[in-house]
């Protein structure tokens, strides 16, 4: 399996509801990343966590980051239907330039 | 709009074709990248140029041919493609470090490029 794992694959929720994806590595890393894209379109930058921080608020989203589990989670609040895209998890490794993107989680917030 | 812009935003072309895709940053970014994106697939890094030194070929077949002129402009050479090539082409751009050190921090991506091999 890859670095970045993220799951579920897919998502459907009510506008209003929360939204939780969750992001597992592999190995030791310098910071994770979480992105948006909308159908078609380049990606997004959302959050950023080092892997010295537990925890990320940026307006209705919050990132957690467990080195010891090696794993991360995004949750949306209040979900409304301009979130529906895929999400992301991008692992900045400890050794090597590089961030090394999973396969996203599609989430779709019905209105 | 991210700064980075890519051209064209589609292309289709056979296997016999000479094409380039192009990305331009107006970021004052010193570290440029090109992934490939296809369906159902991870993000795959392809190349990475930092202050116009190709810091990473991520054993992309030669048919892919990278150019970075300067800091501001990256293409990507396409020649005798196959159709298992047709994919979403993304270009991205970070502050980079001279020290090689590429600090992993934000990438800034452009639109895409979505490319169809007949």
């Amino acid at each position: 399996s890859q670095q970045g794992e993220e799951d579920p694959q897919a998502l459907s929720i009510q506008e209003g509801e929360n939204a939780t994806m969750n992001c597992s590595y592999k190995t030791s890393i310098n910071n994770l990343q979480w992105y948006r894209q909308n159908s078609g379109r380049g990606l997004v930058h959302l959050i950023l966590i080092r892997s010295n921080e537990r925890e990320k608020h940026s307006g209705r989203l919050r990132v957690t980051l467990d080195t010891s589990k090696k794993s991360s989670s995004l949750l949306i609040t209040a979900s409304r239907a301009a979130d529906t895209a895929s999400y992301f998890c991008a692992t900045a490794l400890e050794y090597g330039n590089k961030l090394v993107f999973g396969a996203g989680t599609i989430l779709r917030v019905k209105s | 709009e991210t700064g980075v812009t890519q051209t064209p935003r589609h292309l289709v072309m056979g296997m016999t074709n000479k094409k380039s895709l192009k990305c331009e940053q107006h970021l004052g970014h010193n570290a440029m990248y090109w992934y490939k994106q296809s369906a159902k697939k991870p993000l795959e890094l392809m190349f990475v140029y930092n202050f116009k030194e190709q810091t990473e070929n991520n054993s992309v077949p030669s048919r892919f041919s990278p150019e970075c002129p300067n800091s501001s402009h990256l293409f990507l050479h396409l020649h005798t493609l196959q159709p298992e090539d047709s994919a979403l082409y993304l270009c991205a751009s970070s502050r980079g470090e001279a020290s090689g050190n590429l600090n992993t921090g934000e990438l800034f991506f452009g639109e895409g490029s979505r490319l169809t091999v007949l």
